[in-house]
């Protein structure tokens, strides 16, 4: 089955930097890659996805990057607030099965005002 | 506003007794999702459900769970008889075809003493 693999489990950053959060995939059939936000004692919501005919996608202060061919793909925040704080999961799917996902261990992202 | 509301937020009971997490979807969803998240780890998939019928299961997905709609419209988590480590926080999640992503439920807390 699919294993992702996600780093750093911590990130700290001071507000206004950027913090990139990077995962890797295992399965060569994955080809859809959920990123979701969760704050404590919340759900997981989903705040960006890529799926595998593209490279990059943008989203204002948030961009995914994929390479099929290395099976990475990383979550870019750029000029963080002190609201971006939260666990950041990645995630990996199959398109036509998109609502069953492998889920990284997480990146508790902590933005220092 | 969620997709799909859980009841009960949080449920608190004793090691061997039966449990019973509720998802219930604001529209006519199609496929259903349960995830569960142990305190401080990753989201694990549990379960799909698609037409009436378990589509997908995962290993943790034992004979001590089971899941149904019995009324067409709720759709629930059973666990026959707990055990300390079944608690964590249990997500239904919804998608509205099998290409576009899950959503989340708010969650239910399952405390087993």
């Amino acid at each position: 089955g699919e294993n992702v693999e996600q780093h750093p489990s911590t990130l700290s950053v001071q507000e206004g930097d950027s913090a990139v959060i990077k995962c890797t995939y295992s399965d060569s059939a994955s080809n859809y890659f959920p990123w979701y936000k969760q704050e404590l004692g919340k759900r997981p919501q989903l705040i960006i996805d890529i799926r595998s005919n593209v490279g990059e996608k943008k989203d204002q202060r948030i961009a995914v990057t994929l390479n099929k061919t290395a099976k990475h793909f990383s979550l870019h925040i750029t000029e963080t607030q002190p609201e971006d704080s939260a666990v950041y999961f990645c995630a990996a799917s199959i398109m036509t099965n998109a609502g069953k996902s492998t889920f990284g261990d997480g990146t508790t992202l902590t933005v220092k005002p | 506003e969620p997709e799909v509301t859980q009841t009960p937020s949080h449920q608190v009971t004793q090691m061997g007794q039966e449990v019973i997490l509720r998802c219930v979807p604001i529209s006519n969803h199609l496929y259903f999702y349960w995830y569960r998240q142990i305190l401080g780890q990753k989201v694990e998939f549990l379960v799909s459900f698609y037409n009436n019928e378990i589509s997908e299961k995962s290993e943790i997905f034992d004979d001590q769970f089971s899941v149904e709609r019995p009324d067409g419209s709720n759709f629930t988590l059973k666990i026959r008889s707990t055990k300390l480590e079944d608690s964590a926080m249990y997500f239904c999640a919804r998608t509205g075809d099998m290409n576009t992503e899950a959503f989340f439920g708010q969650g239910t807390r399952l405390t087993v003493v």
